[in-house]
């Protein structure tokens, strides 16, 4: 089953306007963290928010917020003021509790939103 | 600080030959990932080390990929003989190890080795 589902394959936005990147994702893991990326066509995976499943607000990191919906098990990136170096894959991706012997868990990808900001 | 280095960029093979990428992690970060990045998807774990041991092989095609992390910090993919369908990005990502709340823990990525397998 898939664990991360980005519905949308690709998506346009205008310049300056704000826009919404839709992840919902599976676990029966009641600790867990949500993180999103940004790949440019340079290829490397660029960091931008993360979410924990117990954090009580909404994250948020300059342009980014993200609209954390816990019930719904949703994780939307918001961007604002969307500019033209904002054109990229984007990816959604959960992490579950701790493996054996401490260790982090897998990152696990959703299939990714092509964002194209139109000047 | 450096970032999480990999070599080459780029490789063309032809299928069944054999083929080798390099990354060096983040200084200090016991962590390593490779992830399998096919064109229009998005990146799947092939092996992830805590450091220099093996924490999760199961998507990592034993038959013709192999992986090492020497003395816990560089480490090497090897593919032999490569495939057609193994054309894709390959991607190392490292990150350190949790204290407490694991799942929290942030990974950085290399920019990744495109193969093309022809």
């Amino acid at each position: 089953a898939q664990k991360i589902t980005q519905t949308q394959p690709g998506m346009f936005v205008q310049e300056k306007e704000a826009v919404t990147l839709d992840c919902t994702y599976d676990t029966s893991d009641p600790s867990y963290g949500l993180f999103w990326y940004k790949q440019p066509s340079s290829g490397e995976m660029i960091f931008l928010i993360y979410q924990g499943s117990y954090d009580q607000q909404n994250a948020t990191e300059g342009r980014y917020s993200l609209n954390f919906q816990k019930a719904r098990k949703s994780a939307n990136l918001v961007i604002s003021a969307s500019q033209l170096g904002d054109s990229a894959m984007y990816f959604c991706a959960m992490r579950e509790g701790l493996g054996s012997s401490g260790s982090a868990r897998q990152l696990t990808f959703g299939s990714g939103t092509q964002l194209t900001v139109l000047p | 600080e450096a970032g999480v280095a990999q070599s080459p960029r780029y490789k063309i093979i032809e299928k069944r030959q054999s083929v080798a990428f390099w990354c060096n992690p983040i200084s200090g970060h016991a962590t390593l990932y490779w992830y399998q990045q096919i064109l229009g998807q998005g990146p799947k774990l092939l092996i992830q080390f805590q450091n220099n041991g093996v924490v999760d092989d199961s998507q990592l095609p034993k038959d013709r990929f192999s992986a090492e992390r020497l003395k816990g910090v560089d480490s090497t993919l090897k593919i032999q003989p490569a495939k057609l369908e193994d054309s894709a990005v390959y991607l190392c990502a490292s990150s350190l190890k949790p204290r407490d709340r694991g799942w929290s823990t942030e990974a950085f990525f290399g920019q990744g080795t495109r193969l093309t397998v022809v």
